[in-house]
């Protein structure tokens, strides 16, 4: 495929229970970065891979969330022991070049929209 | 306070109206602004891409940056009902690691 595609594209789980969120980049972006949007608070940064670079994990909320990025492609999420306010849309990007130079920008795949009961 | 500040609409306008959207920002670092559009249940697509100060503009869509008020613009003309989204205004440093995002203006086009 041309695109950053996810799955699932839906998740509903139980309070208390671990979910996994994989995203497939763009075939040769080095970058992939992973949001949060949750209703009328924007996109909310999560974590930044980079090559073969130790990733940049400043905007996961708490040690419940980790992510791994395995041959420099394919990339999961994982939220443990989820809350209900991890309720929202998990987005993931990528890039052909890290970000913060001229022309580069991210391209988003889809989303996974996680309802946690 | 938010890095950037996105007035959440919504807002609607009838076909053909020209609408203006509009980000505030307060991290002068910040060199490049893009506009974001959302459709329901999709993903954010990049719209328009401007780096530093300046206009640029596509077709119907008109990017504006100021950097000396840290404000920047997203006009449309000639809106059409396929307009209807949700547009998110976003920027970065250089050397970012990410991009900051506006919480998203919801815009409906009313044929």
């Amino acid at each position: 495929g041309a695109g950053v595609s996810q799955s699932p594209s839906n998740k509903v789980t139980e309070k208390g229970k671990d979910v996994e969120l994989r995203c497939d980049p763009i075939s040769g972006h080095t970058a992939l970065y992973w949001y949060r949007q949750s209703l009328g608070q924007g996109l909310e940064f999560l974590i930044y891979f980079q090559g073969n670079s130790a990733p940049d994990k400043s905007g996961l909320p708490s040690d419940r969330f980790s992510a791994e990025r395995t041959g420099g492609s394919v990339s999961t999420l994982t939220i443990q022991r989820t809350q209900q306010e991890d309720s929202a849309v998990y987005l993931c990007a990528s890039s052909l070049r890290p970000l913060g130079q001229p022309q580069e920008t991210q391209y988003f795949g889809p989303g996974t929209r996680l309802l946690v009961l | 306070q938010k890095e950037v500040e996105q007035d959440p609409g919504p807002l609607s306008v009838p076909e053909g109206a020209i609408v203006s959207l509009n980000c505030t920002y307060s991290n002068s670092a910040f060199q490049y602004f893009m506009w974001y559009r959302q459709y329901s249940r999709k993903g954010p697509e990049l719209l328009m891409y401007t780096y530093s100060s300046g206009n640029k503009e596509d077709g119907r869509f008109t990017a504006q940056v100021d950097k000396s008020s840290k404000y920047i613009s997203l006009f449309i003309r000639d809106s059409q009902p396929s307009d209807s989204a949700t547009y998110l205004c976003a920027m970065s440093a250089t050397g970012a690691n990410n991009l900051f995002f506006g919480t998203g203006t919801r815009l409906t086009v009313i044929p």
